[in-house]
């Protein structure tokens, strides 16, 4: 069965310090790879998605994550963060031969970014 | 367009009571689902359904049951809550496969007492 693992559970950083958050799976066949933001008190929404092609992706609000798949990792980065950036942070893995595909998401990081 | 509606918000449930949470979309999409998100272990697969009429098991069905009579809608419901099914619910629809971006309902706080 594929997990996905997000090892850090909750992160704190000074605005304007770099983020990376980790995420590994484990499936090792063709994967369809997510992260989704929840900010507070909102819906969870797409940050960014990578299907196949470039694996540096690039998402909404300066985010990127880059797939290695020799690692199974897809680590999300960011620059510079704000203070805007607190948020949970949602890693998940789409795969499988066909039919339904399940979505299995991550454990969640809590990311609070300290103005 | 709203997206994904949730109804209700919140809802405190005494054990061995029943209700139901409504999902509703307009976006016409074929797939919906019902999670559950609890403080470290993210969200977890309810059941889903791949199209008017059809429903499935997720990781966690038990002591949940759904329907899909609409398209546009996808009921949850609890027939006998227990305190372990106190968690936040969301509902989520995608167009046409889990490979497509699903969108989320802004979710229903359960406490079952």
């Amino acid at each position: 069965a594929q997990s996905v693992s997000q090892h850090n559970h909750h992160v704190i950083l000074s605005e304007a310090a770099s983020l990376e958050l980790g995420c590994n799976y484990s499936y090792g066949g063709t994967v369809n790879l997510f992260w989704y933001v929840q900010y507070p008190g909102q819906h969870l929404q797409l940050l960014l998605k990578y299907f196949s092609g470039d694996p540096l992706v690039k998402g909404i609000k300066g985010f990127e994550a880059e797939f290695i798949k020799s690692k199974f990792s897809f680590n999300l980065r960011k620059p510079s963060v704000q203070w805007s950036d607190t948020a949970e942070y949602f890693c998940a893995v789409n795969s499988g031969p066909g039919g339904y595909q399940k979505v299995t998401f991550g454990t969640g990081t809590k990311l609070q970014v300290i103005p | 367009n709203a997206g994904v509606t949730q109804t209700p918000k919140f809802r405190v449930l005494k054990t061995g009571q029943s209700m139901t949470l409504l999902c509703a979309q307009d976006m016409n999409h074929e797939y919906m689902y019902w999670y559950r998100q609890d403080p470290g272990m993210g969200l977890r697969l309810i059941h889903y359904s791949v199209g008017e009429g059809t429903t499935a098991k997720g990781e966690v069905p038990d002591g949940y049951n759904v329907s899909r009579l609409k398209k546009q809608n996808f009921l949850l419901g609890l027939e006998s809550a227990a305190p372990s099914q106190t968690s936040v619910y969301f509902c989520a629809s995608s167009r046409a496969a889990t490979t497509d971006t699903q969108y989320f309902g802004p979710g229903t706080r359960l406490t079952v007492l």
